[in-house]
């Protein structure tokens, strides 16, 4: 079955603190990681798309990787501004359809 | 601007009195879908659609319909709402089915009493 777990579920760090978030996955035949970006009240907001393992998207302090079994989200000096829960996504193909299925989301709080 | 529209964001309602929530996207995308968001369950897809006409069931559909008349609306109908429908809904779109930068709406907050 197609699934995706990320970890940890909350992150508390204060600024200029780097950290990394985790998106491990298990489905047949990865067509595509997202990262996504919701904030408290609003819709995710997309963020990178990977395809291959190797493959690497930057904006801003952000960075991310992608494995054979798991993508890391980078997070280089955060500000307070990147407070937000950040979502994990991998698209599958099942039953003739592309589908996203996410994660559960990371809450990050970046303190002064 | 690009943007996917709901309404309304919030809506409380009584078990079994029908509903619809609305959704409108700007940008001329095929493929649109819903999305309920429960906590630590994530984004669950209930339905959606790759153009006028073409509707499908997502992973949890029951007790959900949709519509998709035109191009830019899919409306999420609630023929007899009930209690375990309290969640976050959201509309999303995307250009074509490969779902790359999918765009997702600003949600609508449900409470079925």
């Amino acid at each position: 079955e197609d699934q995706v777990t990320q970890s940890p579920e909350a992150l508390r760090l204060q600024e200029g603190e780097s950290s990394s978030l985790n998106c491990s996955y298990t489905v047949s035949g990865l067509r595509g990681l997202f990262w996504y970006r919701q904030d408290p009240g609003k819709g995710p907001e997309f963020l990178f798309t990977l395809y291959s393992a190797g493959e690497e998207k930057e904006k801003e302090r952000l960075k991310a990787t992608l494995t054979k079994k798991e993508s890391f989200l980078h997070i280089t000096a955060p500000k307070p501004e990147d407070s937000a829960t950040y979502l994990c996504a991998v698209r599958s193909f099942s039953g003739g359809y592309n589908k996203l299925i996410f994660g559960a989301g990371t809450r990050l709080a970046v303190h002064p | 601007e690009a943007q996917v529209t709901q309404n309304p964001r919030y809506l409380i309602t009584v078990t079994g009195k029908k509903l619809t929530v609305t959704c409108s996207q700007n940008m001329n995308h095929e493929y649109m879908s819903w999305y309920r968001q429960d906590p630590g369950l994530g984004l669950r897809q209930i339905y959606y659609s790759m153009n006028v006409e073409v509707t499908d069931k997502g992973d949890v559909p029951e007790g959900y319909k949709v519509s998709r008349k035109e191009k830019r609306n899919f409306p999420l109908i609630l023929e007899s709402p009930s209690p375990n429908q309290t969640s976050l809904y959201f509309c999303a779109s995307s250009e074509d089915r490969n779902l790359v930068a999918a765009f997702f709406g600003q949600g609508t907050r449900l409470t079925v009493v």
